[in-house]
């Protein structure tokens, strides 16, 4: 069966420190992968996408980046945090097809992010 | 542009008695359906999905939703409510087309009395 992993569970960091959150997915190959924010335990807003190694699709413009170095893992990133940045942040993959396909995602258990 | 809309933000209901998180939904074309719950501080836990085919769809822990295509509407229900299933629940819709991603509603907490 396929699980997904994501690390740290919690983080606080101070304002202009840099960022990393990784995430990897074990039992499948080349699945798509996502990273969404939850803000305020509310609404999930789509940050990055990838459907192959080196392939990332940003939604939204922000201070945070991600890369797939390896085929099953994401990584997000930030090289200065902003106040703004904190939030529940949360992984999640989907087996690999069209972007767009009846594919389910399947989330991690989420990184909790304080900038403080 | 797609969207999906959860009208209510708490539904409250006393365990035994039948629930309905309500959802309605706008694409061009065809939707993808789908039902996902969290509870505090977890990740989301995928529930059921319309795709094609038969329009009441049932899915894990006995909720169900029916597609109503005229309505655009995907209500998720279950019979009898559980203390158990107080969580927040999120709708979500894809269009068909290639390349469009999972748009999530805004959520609803559903909460169950004993």
């Amino acid at each position: 069966s396929q699980t997904i992993h994501q690390w740290p569970a919690t983080l606080v960091q101070p304002v202009g420190s840099p960022l990393s959150l990784e995430c990897t997915v074990e039992g499948t190959s080349n699945p798509n992968l996502y990273w969404y924010r939850q803000a305020a335990g509310r609404g999930l807003q789509l940050l990055f996408y990838s459907v192959g190694i080196g392939q990332i699709s940003s939604e939204v413009p922000q201070n945070l980046s991600a890369s797939r170095p390896q085929d099953r893992q994401f990584i997000l990133s930030s090289k200065k945090l902003l106040l703004s940045d904190s939030g529940f942040y949360l992984c999640a993959w989907s087996p690999h097809g069209i972007l767009g396909a009846g594919n389910t995602i399947y989330f991690g258990e989420g990184s909790w992010l304080t900038v403080v | 542009a797609q969207s999906v809309a959860q009208p209510e933000d708490q539904v409250n209901v006393a365990e035994g008695n039948p629930l309905t998180v309500k959802c309605t939904y706008s694409v061009s074309g065809n939707p993808y359906l789908f039902w996902y719950v969290q509870y505090p501080n977890r990740g989301l836990q995928f529930l059921l999905k319309y795709i094609t085919g038969d329009n009441l769809v049932k899915g894990s822990y006995g909720f169900e939703a029916e597609f109503n295509k005229s309505q655009t509407s995907f209500h998720l229900k279950k019979p009898s409510a559980l203390v158990s299933d107080s969580a927040l629940y999120f709708c979500a819709v894809r269009a068909s087309q290639a390349g469009t991603a999972l748009i999530f509603g805004k959520g609803t907490t559903l909460s169950v009395s004993s």
